[in-house]
């Protein structure tokens, strides 16, 4: 049974400081990982994707993945009110299958 | 290029009573997926299309059935819908190799009384 572990939260972080949103995942051959953004009431935003070790940056978002111990996070600089959400992490085993596996999401409040 | 478009938006239902989503893309994607998310659970899979005239079953496809009509639409039919199948469903689009994103549709929120 392939999983994808989030911490349901709710993580709760001052406007301007940064947060940080972490994912452990089981299979270890998987080769994709993502991460969706979802406001109350809305679908899943594709925010960020990465699929190599390291760090990818995309304006304020960093995605960190680091495959030896199947870990992937989120990092949000200069964190808004808007980034209030549930943010959802996924996972694809491999390049042949396009199945995603999703965490439970982690729901992510900003305080102004 | 309005991306996945869903409907009904909402719906309620009774038991026993039967309705089918509607879900289309503009992508030009090949797949097609249908989730289901409940609170606690996530999202899961009922059923998907890798490419139009082939459908297969997901995590969770016990009282569903679906048709992929043509390369732009998959529909999700309750033939005979009961209490369990309350839930928001999305319907979401595939990007091609090699990355595969999948792109959602605005959702369902279905209601069965």
């Amino acid at each position: 049974q392939k999983e994808v572990e989030q911490n349901s939260g709710p993580l709760s972080v001052p406007e301007g400081a940064i947060a940080s949103l972490n994912c452990t995942y089981s299979d270890r051959g998987s080769q994709s990982f993502f991460w969706y953004r979802q406001y109350s009431g809305k679908s899943p935003e594709l925010i960020m994707s990465i699929y190599s070790n390291g760090d990818k940056e995309d304006g304020r978002f960093t995605a960190q993945l680091n495959k030896a111990s199947q870990y992937v996070s989120l990092l949000i600089r200069d964190s808004q009110p808007s980034d209030s959400a549930t943010y959802l992490c996924a996972v694809r085993s491999d390049f042949g299958n396009e199945k995603l596996t999703f965490g439970t999401g982690t729901r992510l409040t900003i305080i102004p | 290029n309005a991306g996945v478009t869903q409907t009904p938006k909402f719906q309620v239902l009774k038991t026993g009573q039967s309705m089918t989503l509607q879900c289309a893309q503009d992508m030009n994607h090949n797949s097609m997926y249908w989730y289901r998310q409940d609170p606690g659970m996530g999202l899961r899979l009922i059923y998907y299309s890798a490419s139009e005239g082939t459908t297969d079953k997901g995590e969770v496809p016990n009282g569903y059935n679906v048709s992929r009509l043509n390369k732009r639409e998959f529909s999700l039919r309750l033939e005979s819908a009961a209490p369990s199948q309350t839930s928001v469903y999305f319907c979401a689009s595939v990007a091609g190799t090699p990355y595969n994103e999948q792109f959602f549709g605005p959702g369902t929120r279905l209601t069965v009384l």
